[in-house]
């Protein structure tokens, strides 16, 4: 089946700068990749996604890339704020499957 | 528009005493609906999903179970609580059809089993 691994597990960036998370995935046949934010006590939110017929998509600050040749997307946040800070979960999908196969979650810290 | 309600919010209950979380939808007709449970720092176990009245497909092996009775509503139970039960539960659902399916997550309730 599918597994979706993530990391890092915490990143740490200065205001101002950019932090990207990866993940990889193992079923070729994924193509729908979402990225969800949870704020702390709070329910996740989707940020962004990306289908498999796509490389790359981009909202204001936040851009997802997709590289399906090797199995992996990335989340990446420029110009960081403090209000970035969250944890950010990936996930996969399969067309055929009801279900979303999730990242471990990255600890984003923005340092003021 | 959607929305997804779940109650309580927040939840203390003894060591073997039973439980019961509830989820309703409004706004969308048989939607894929989902309880995870997520441990304080960790990430998001998905424990049920269903596709339609009666129908539930469990994940892991555990004292929970879940029942849906009418097309928006999904419960979750149990006979007797674990402390390992202890955890933030998330109700979500997404359009029927499965695919591109973004996940709508309700506001979650914070269960402690002491």
């Amino acid at each position: 089946g599918e597994n979706v691994e993530q990391h890092p597990s915490t990143l740490s960036v200065q205001e101002g700068d950019s932090a990207v998370i990866k993940c990889t995935y193992s079923d070729s046949a994924s193509n729908y990749f979402p990225w969800y934010k949870q704020e702390l006590g709070k329910r996740p939110q989707l940020i962004i996604d990306i289908r498999s017929n796509v490389g790359e998509k981009k909202d204001q600050r936040i851009a997802v890339t997709l590289n399906k040749t090797a199995k992996h997307f990335s989340l990446h946040i420029t110009e960081t704020q403090p209000e970035d800070s969250a944890v950010y979960f990936c996930a996969g999908n399969m067309d055929s499957n009801y279900q979303l196969i999730w990242g471990a979650g990255t600890k984003l810290i923005i340092k003021p | 528009s959607q929305t997804i309600h779940q109650w309580p919010a927040t939840l203390v209950q003894p060591v073997g005493s039973p439980l019961s979380l509830e989820c309703t939808v409004e706004g969308t007709s048989n939607p894929n609906l989902y309880w995870y449970r997520q441990a304080a720092g960790r990430g998001l176990q998905l424990l049920f999903y269903s596709v339609g009245i009666g129908q539930i497909s469990s994940e892991v092996p555990q004292n929970l179970s879940a029942s849906r009775p009418q097309d928006r509503q999904f419960i979750l139970s149990s006979k007797k609580l674990l402390l390992s039960d202890s955890g933030f539960y998330l109700c979500a659902w997404s359009i029927q059809g499965g695919g591109y399916n973004e996940q709508f997550f309700g506001p979650g309730t914070r269960l402690t089993v002491l």
